[in-house]
């Protein structure tokens, strides 16, 4: 059974303050990771996707991948209230054609103003 | 930018009717998800489809759930006798090659089983 797992939080950072939000996962041969945002009652979006190790740096957003500690790590600088919901890893195998996401269940990041 | 867009938002259903959930994936996508979210739970991977067929199903894909694309632009999800514990939130995606790139979400269809 393929796993993600996540900080269930809530993870509450001050207005301004850098917000790191975690995930490991058990399945050694999966290759493609992503990071969505979803707030209550809507749908997951897209922040971030990486596919190799290192850092990967978007805007206000930098995703980090170590596929030998198997973790994938999101930072979000200069935290906004608008940034308040709940951030879903997933994860893709890609082994033998695989193309389902599995979700973790979520961390609900609170930025306080 | 392009968007997946679902219909209807919001369906409600007496248990054992029959339900079709609605989608239309970006137009240059060639690959398509769905997934279910049952409120308060993780999001969970139904079925994906490519070239006019199914390529990788769930557990939770059995018997009385099919997909179609019955033309050149909808992709559907067809519940055949609805269950109480199908109310869910249904989302439709959809992606480019998936090995470089990500899924995309629709706004997602609430189903009420009553």
């Amino acid at each position: 059974q393929k796993e993600v797992e996540q900080n269930s939080g809530p993870l509450s950072v001050p207005e301004g303050a850098i917000a790191s939000l975690n995930c490991t996962y058990s399945d050694r041969g999966s290759q493609s990771f992503f990071w969505y945002r979803q707030y209550s009652g809507k749908s997951p979006e897209l922040i971030m996707s990486i596919y190799s190790n290192g850092d990967k740096e978007d805007g206000r957003f930098t995703a980090q991948l170590n596929k030998a500690s198997q973790y994938v790590s999101l930072l979000i600088r200069d935290s906004q209230p608008s940034d308040s919901a709940t951030y879903l890893c997933a994860v893709n195998d890609g082994d033998m054609g695989r193309r389902a996401l599995t979700f973790g269940s979520g961390t609900r990041l609170q930025v306080q103003p | 930018e392009p968007e997946v867009t679902q219909t209807p938002s919001h369906q409600v259903t007496q248990m054992g009717q029959e339900v079709i959930l609605r989608c239309v994936p970006i137009s240059n996508h060639l690959y398509f998800y769905w997934y279910r979210q049952i409120l308060g739970q993780k999001v969970e991977f139904l079925v994906s489809f490519y070239n006019n067929e199914i390529s990788e199903k769930s557990e939770i894909f059995d018997d009385q759930f099919s997909v179609e694309r019955p033309d050149g632009s909808n992709f559907t999800l067809k519940i055949r006798s609805t269950k109480l514990e199908d109310s869910a939130m249904y989302f439709c995606a959809s992606s480019g090659d998936p090995s470089n790139q990500p899924q995309h979400f629709g706004d997602g269809t609430r189903l009420s089983i009553l």
